[in-house]
Parts: structure tokens; sequence; C-alpha cells
């Protein structure tokens, strides 16, 4: 089946750093790619988004890089911090322009002091 | 107060029992989404509802079933719970603009545990 996965389960990394996380798909149909934080207790929150004629999109401090050849897709946070501490999930839009989507299962980015 | 609004934030039940997870919203979005969470998973697509007259089942609908009752109201029935359900239930919207549509606004979830 299809599916949306992330590297690594925890990713640890000091404050102040730049944090990559990355993230593997193989439904190389899929168009339209989101980033997701998900604080504890919290819902997941919108981060970014790329569509698969983009390779790189920038935000406020974080940039999302999308790899069509090798299927890949990485959020990279500048000069980390520590509210930055999250569960972060990418997820593929399986069905353009709806809210249907596949979620990976997410990476937790621990933010040291 | 929370745009998207569940209710119970979390439920404790038997298996057998019949549960109803209900969401509202104030941000005016017609479409509106249940989704299920599972530990060291991602979310997984129970239903979703575009407008009030349309309801279409997810990924995992089996077992559950929803009710568009308002445009700002959507909620999620487990007619006979089984501990397989035991999760954390999100609700979510999202506005129907073209582009955006993948931008989900959740609630804060409902955590229900079925013993």
């Amino acid at each position: 089946g299809e599916s949306v996965g992330l590297h690594l389960p925890t990713l640890s990394v000091q404050e102040g750093d730049n944090s990559i996380i990355n993230c593997a798909y193989s439904n190389s149909a899929s168009d339209y790619f989101i980033w997701y934080k998900q604080e504890s207790g919290k819902g997941p929150q919108f981060i970014i988004d790329i569509r698969s004629n983009m390779d790189k999109r920038q935000g406020q401090r974080v940039t999302v890089l999308l790899n069509k050849t090798v299927k890949h897709l990485s959020l990279q946070i500048a000069a980390t911090q520590p509210g930055d501490s999250a569960v972060y999930f990418c997820a593929e839009n399986f069905a353009s322009n709806t809210g249907k989507l596949i979620f990976g299962q997410g990476t937790t980015l621990q933010v040291k002091p | 107060d929370a745009d998207v609004t569940q209710t119970p934030r979390n439920r404790i039940t038997k298996t057998g029992k019949r549960i109803m997870l209900e969401c509202s919203q104030t941000k005016g979005h017609d479409r509106m989404y249940w989704y299920r969470q599972d530990p060291g998973l991602g979310l997984r697509l129970i239903y979703y509802s575009f407008d009030v007259k349309d309801i279409n089942k997810g990924e995992i609908s089996d077992g559950y079933s929803v009710s568009r009752q308002a445009q700002a109201k959507f909620s999620l029935s487990l007619e006979s719970a089984i501990p397989n359900q035991t999760a954390l239930y999100f609700c979510a919207t999202s506005v129907r603009a073209s582009g955006r549509a993948g931008e989900l606004f959740f609630g804060e979830g409902s955590r229900l545990t079925v013993l």
C-alpha cells in the first residue's frame, strides 16, 4: 500500500542549532505535501505546505524541501528553540485539494537547552 | 475559546457501549473530518464531510458512523465500542478554497478508552 514514513522517530538537537526532519513517501502521484506540528496534549497544527511543482518553500524559520526523484520531503527549522519541541508529521494529500491526508508516523523533536 | 471544540475530552467506557464524540466549529468552514491517532502512529482518516449533505468514508470507517447536524457540527459514533477503538480522536476543519484544503484546523482531541 501507499505510505508516508519518517526516517527517525526521535531527533535531539541543541538549542540554537538547525534541525532537519525527514520524510519518505511512496506515492509518486501525490502532488501536495504538508508538515504539521503536534505539541503535547494538543491537536496538530499546520506549519507549511508544498506542491509538487516546487522543490523548496520557505516560511518563518522553516523551510520545506521536496525531492521528487527520490520521493523525499524534509523540514528544516532554523535556530531551533525550546518551543519547537513537539512531534512533527509529514502528510500527503492523496486527493487533490481536499483534507484527505495520509500522515507519516511522526518524529519527536527534543530541544536541549 | 477554541475554534474547533471537541467533547468529551476524555471518556472511559466498556465494550459494547455506544459512544458519541461531538465536534463543533466557529471557523465557518464547510469541510469537517474525523481522524484517529494511535500511539506511535500518524493520524488516519475515519470520515469526512464536505458539506451537510456530503459525507464520505475514510480509510478506517468500519465500526464508526457520523452525523453532520449542521455546518458547524460533526459527530462521530461508535455503535458498539471495542477495545481496539481505544485511541485519541481528532476533529478537523478546512476551507474549500483550492490550494488551502490541505490546511486542517484540529481540535484538541478526545481520548477514548474502551475496557
